[in-house]
């Protein structure tokens, strides 16, 4: 199993334009989420969705939206990037959660918005 | 509110001194509490959960709810423990697994 995949690795942006982040699990898992990890902030959660067409926000979604059609993919679009969006974009899924809930991660999106 | 602390930014020690890695929360109801490990050049990845009781490469953590903390402990410290290390709390009123992450605390161990 691959676990959790994202794509791209790096990206640089000029402000004002979009792109998607990818993201893909395969294992079969309900529940995936969006992460932004900022220095010296910890992770912050963007969006989450519980299966396939339920999204719902997290604590940061200003500029961003999501889509859920598959169980499998997770996309994470940016419409206007800004210098704020400036991150490493982590995405993870875990299995229905309870006390041993465990989120696996993918190896994250590093953006730069110039 | 529900919040993550980890008051310290960068904790570095010698090979072989004992670490401490402190976790704060605030939590209204009982909290599931995670560490979470990231070493370089890899993901993160899930290192204990507080309802296992368990010890993973020598680490443990005990909740005390008195406090409100979960602090992250290890006897005797390897270079290999170098790493980013984040406390998380479960949280949210519906069972969703959202996580709350601390700021996260970088362990530097020298030889």
């Amino acid at each position: 199993n691959a676990g959790v995949t994202q794509t791209p690795k790096f990206r640089i942006l000029k402000i004002g334009q979009s792109m998607t982040l990818q993201c893909a699990q395969d294992m079969n898992h309900n529940y995936m989420y969006w992460y932004r990890q900022d220095p010296g902030m910890g992770l912050k959660l963007i969006y989450y969705s519980v299966g396939a067409g339920i999204t719902d926000k997290g604590e940061v979604p200003n500029g961003y939206n999501v889509s859920r059609s598959t169980t499998e993919d997770f996309p994470l679009r940016l419409e206007l990037a800004a210098p704020s969006q400036t991150s490493v974009y982590f995405c993870a899924s875990s299995y229905p959660p309870g006390s041993y809930n465990e989120q696996f991660f993918g190896p994250g999106t590093r953006l730069t918005v110039l | 509110a529900q919040r993550v602390t980890q008051p310290e930014k960068l904790l570095s020690v010698f090979k072989g001194a004992p670490v401490e890695l402190k976790c704060n929360y605030s939590y209204s109801g009982s909290p599931e509490l995670f560490w979470y490990v990231q070493y370089s050049r890899q993901r993160l990845q899930l290192l204990l959960r507080h309802i296992s009781r368990e010890s993973i490469k020598g680490f443990t953590a005990d909740l005390n709810k008195g406090e409100t903390s979960f602090h992250l402990k290890k006897p005797f410290a390897q270079e290999e423990d170098s790493a980013m290390y984040y406390c998380a709390l479960a949280g949210g009123s519906s069972n969703t697994g959202k996580l709350i992450f601390g700021q996260g605390t970088t362990l530097q161990v020298k030889p």
